[in-house]
């Protein structure tokens, strides 16, 4: 399996833009997490899907923030405005269950917001 | 909801040596610890977790223990390699359902030679 699959790596954007994060789950896992790292707040949740559904949106920082699971087989979240405190590196990461089981994190895409 | 702090940030040991890193969590109805280690540019790994009935769990250099009275939990690294330089966080939840992961903020292990 190719693991968890995110696109793009790095992103660049000028404040103000849209911006759209994907993500590819493991084939066969039911749950799927976004998560933010920064220096200053360290490893944040900011939504988890069970089954394409949201279960826990309370770390979505602000209505800009929204994040889709269309199918069990791909995720967005995006970014509508930017803003350049929103640079951080983005993570998906997936499980077979649910947050208890071994989530298996993507590479990651690094945004900058300038 | 839960809080986990992790000690110390930054930790320097010299290849061979033991590595401890501890936490602490706030939420008494936690009972899933995993423990996550992230090298760079990657994205973090689970290396070993521990559920709330047992004490101690160990895989070769590895071992993770825990203290439900205290709340706290360590994870031991023995005879450390340079391969074990990477950034490593623990984290808490509750089995099942719509519990979600609390990680600490990270612990930067180094290993010299």
């Amino acid at each position: 399996d190719a693991g968890v699959i995110q696109s793009p790596r790095h992103e660049v954007t000028e404040m103000g833009q849209e911006v759209t994060l994907r993500c590819k789950p493991i084939s066969g896992h039911n749950s799927l997490f976004w998560y933010r790292q920064t220096m200053m707040r360290g490893l944040e949740l900011l939504i988890y899907f069970n089954n394409n559904v949201p279960i826990d949106d309370s770390g979505m920082p602000e209505d800009r923030f929204s994040a889709k699971m269309p199918n069990a087989s791909f995720s967005t979240l995006k970014i509508q405005p930017s803003e350049p405190r929103d640079s951080a590196v983005y993570f998906c990461a997936s499980s077979f269950r649910d947050a208890s089981d071994e989530q298996y994190f993507g590479p990651g895409t690094r945004l900058t917001v300038t | 909801g839960e809080n986990v702090e992790q000690h110390p940030s930054t930790l320097s040991v010299q290849e061979g040596d033991s590595a401890v890193i501890k936490c602490t969590y706030s939420d008494s109805a936690s009972n899933y610890f995993p423990w996550y280690k992230q090298e760079l540019g990657k994205g973090p790994q689970l290396i070993i977790d521990i559920r709330s009935n047992v004490g101690e769990k160990k895989d070769q250099r590895i071992a993770v223990t825990l203290n439900k009275t205290a709340k706290h939990f360590s994870l031991h690294i023995t005879e450390t390699q340079p391969e074990d330089s990477a950034v490593y966080f623990c984290a808490a939840s509750t089995l099942g359902g719509a519990s979600k992961l609390t990680f600490g903020t990270g612990t930067r292990l180094q290993v010299t030679l």
